[in-house]
C-alpha cells in the first residue's frame, strides 16, 4: 500500500491551461505538504496544511491554490500554467503538525510537469 | 540569509566509505535533517540530529555540530544501491525547512 500517493505521475499541457494535481495519504498524518522540485534539484516549500491552518509561501503565486477536501487529501490546482510552472511537484505528509522539531516528512512519488 | 551548502556531486567506490558534508546557516535552529532521493523518486527520511555529536544508524551515521553549523552524513560500506542523492535540510526557528540541493552520489564497481 503506498502510503502517500499522487496522481498523476506525468502531465504535459499547453500555456494558459489549468490543471490538477491529487494527492492521498493512508498513513493518518495530519499534516500534508505541497513542494516543488525544479530543474536545480531545490525543494521549496509551496504549502502546508492541517485541519486548522494553512501556511502559504509568500513567493507562490496565486494561480497556485492547495484545496482538501479531507484531512487524508491535499490536491494542488494550476491556473493559468506558464512555462516556469514545469517542474516535479511533491507532495509529502507528516505525523507532527508544522511546528515541531522531528517531523519527519513521507513524500509522494512526485508529478512531472511540462508546460509547453 | 539562509542558506543550505553542500557538493554537487561525489564519487566512491563500492564497499568504501564516503562523508557528505553539509553548512547550514538558518534563522534559529530546529535540527538538521538528511534524506535520499533515487533518480525519479521521492526523497526519503534518512536521519535526524539537533544535539551535536554522532547518530549511527547501520551502515549510516550522521554528524552535527551546531557552533560550527555543520553537518556530515557518513556511509560506510558502500553498495551500488547507494547511488543517489543525498538532501540535507536545516530546520529553521519557525520550523520551517531550507533544502540544500542535493549531493549527486556515484559509487562505482
Amino acid at each position: 500500500d503506498t502510503a502517500v500517493s499522487q496522481t498523476p505521475k506525468y502531465l504535459v499541457t499547453q500555456m494558459g491551461n489549468d490543471k490538477s494535481i491529487k494527492c492521498e495519504q493512508n498513513l493518518g498524518h495530519d499534516t500534508m505538504y505541497w513542494y516543488k522540485q525544479d530543474s536545480k534539484k531545490f525543494l521549496k516549500i509551496m504549502f502546508s496544511y492541517n485541519n486548522k491552518e494553512l501556511i502559504i509561501n509568500e513567493t507562490v503565486p496565486n494561480r497556485f491554490s492547495p484545496k482538501s477536501p479531507d484531512k487524508a487529501h491535499l490536491n494542488l490546482h494550476i491556473n493559468s500554467l506558464e512555462l516556469g510552472d514545469s517542474a516535479v511537484y511533491f507532495c509529502a505528509s507528516s505525523r507532527e503538525g508544522s511546528s515541531s522539531g522531528a517531523n519527519v516528512l513521507t513524500f509522494g512519488a512526485g508529478s512531472r510537469l511540462t508546460v509547453l | 540569509g539562509q542558506n543550505i551548502d553542500q557538493p554537487t556531486e561525489m564519487t566512491a567506490t563500492e564497499g568504501a566509505i564516503v562523508q557528505i558534508n553539509c553548512t547550514y546557516q538558518t534563522s534559529g535552529f530546529n535540527g538538521l535533517f538528511w534524506y535520499q532521493q533515487h533518480a525519479g523518486e521521492a526523497p526519503t527520511f534518512l536521519s535526524y540530529n539537533v544535539l551535536d555529536g554522532l547518530e549511527e544508524k547501520g551502515r549510516f551515521s550522521s554528524f552535527l555540530s551546531r557552533s560550527k553549523g555543520y553537518s556530515y552524513l557518513l556511509l560506510k560500506e558502500l553498495q551500488m544501491k547507494d547511488s543517489a542523492s543525498y538532501l540535507c535540510a536545516g530546520m529553521d526557528s519557525n520550523y520551517q525547512l531550507i533544502w540544500g540541493a542535493g549531493t549527486k552520489l556515484i559509487i562505482k564497481p
